[in-house]
């Protein structure tokens, strides 16, 4: 079945520093998407990517759907200690479903 | 806008006694997901439903595990019986067409 790459595992980053994760894939997706889940709670969308070589920003956080359809990237800027959680990436195709990637856990020290 | 809810959002039992999971999708959502969430094996997709027919179970672990969506605004998960290894959190997820899954937050399950 389809999987996913997500790298890194888990960050442990200085309060006001840029981060970058991303995802591989060895199939293609139609849609890329990357959600964050806080504690106790379940995963909420924050950027979805539609189409390939797309750039698309949310306040400080910027995603990028790779040309191959293959990979796509996260980045935050100037992160701050709310930005704290687990981020995943997910890949969707035609089949109605998304692939999940394992997560990466993102520590903010203030 | 209310989104997926679940119920309940704690749940702790004895092995053996069978457990039941709720969902409430949001209005108009076609697509319903389950999915087990644990530390080793991260977020797995259980089961999804399509116009409240299952269209993937292959996700679900074993017989003991039964998912059911009798209307498009509820939806069923079932372990009978229930063993120790079942504790995890359990989302519910539910999307419009093909577009980005909106989730629930979790039934958190703990099996003595």
């Amino acid at each position: 079945g389809q999987q996913l790459n997500q790298s890194p595992q888990s960050m442990f980053i200085q309060e006001g520093e840029d981060v970058s994760m991303n995802c591989t894939s060895s199939s293609i997706f139609n849609t890329w998407l990357w959600y964050k889940q806080d504690p106790g709670e379940g995963p909420v969308l924050l950027i979805a990517l539609y189409k390939a070589g797309e750039l698309t920003s949310n306040g400080r956080l910027t995603a990028q759907f790779g040309i191959t359809r293959k990979d796509s990237f996260l980045n935050i800027s100037a992160s701050i200690p709310s930005d704290v959680g687990i981020y995943f990436c997910a890949g969707h195709s035609n089949a109605g479903k998304s692939t999940f990637g394992d997560g990466t856990t993102l520590t903010v020290k203030p | 806008d209310a989104g997926v809810i679940q119920s309940p959002r704690h749940e702790v039992t004895e092995m053996g006694q069978e457990v039941t999971l709720r969902c409430k999708p949001i209005s108009g959502h076609d697509y319903l997901f389950w999915y087990r969430q644990t530390m080793m094996r991260g977020l797995e997709l259980l089961i999804y439903f399509n116009n409240n027919v299952p269209i993937d179970d292959s996700g679900m672990p074993e017989d003991r595990f039964s998912a059911k969506m009798p209307n498009a605004s509820f939806s069923t998960l079932k372990i009978q019986p229930s063993e120790p290894r079942d504790s995890a959190v359990y989302f519910c997820a539910s999307s419009q067409g093909r577009g980005p899954q909106h989730f629930g937050d979790g039934t958190r399950l703990s099996i003595l």
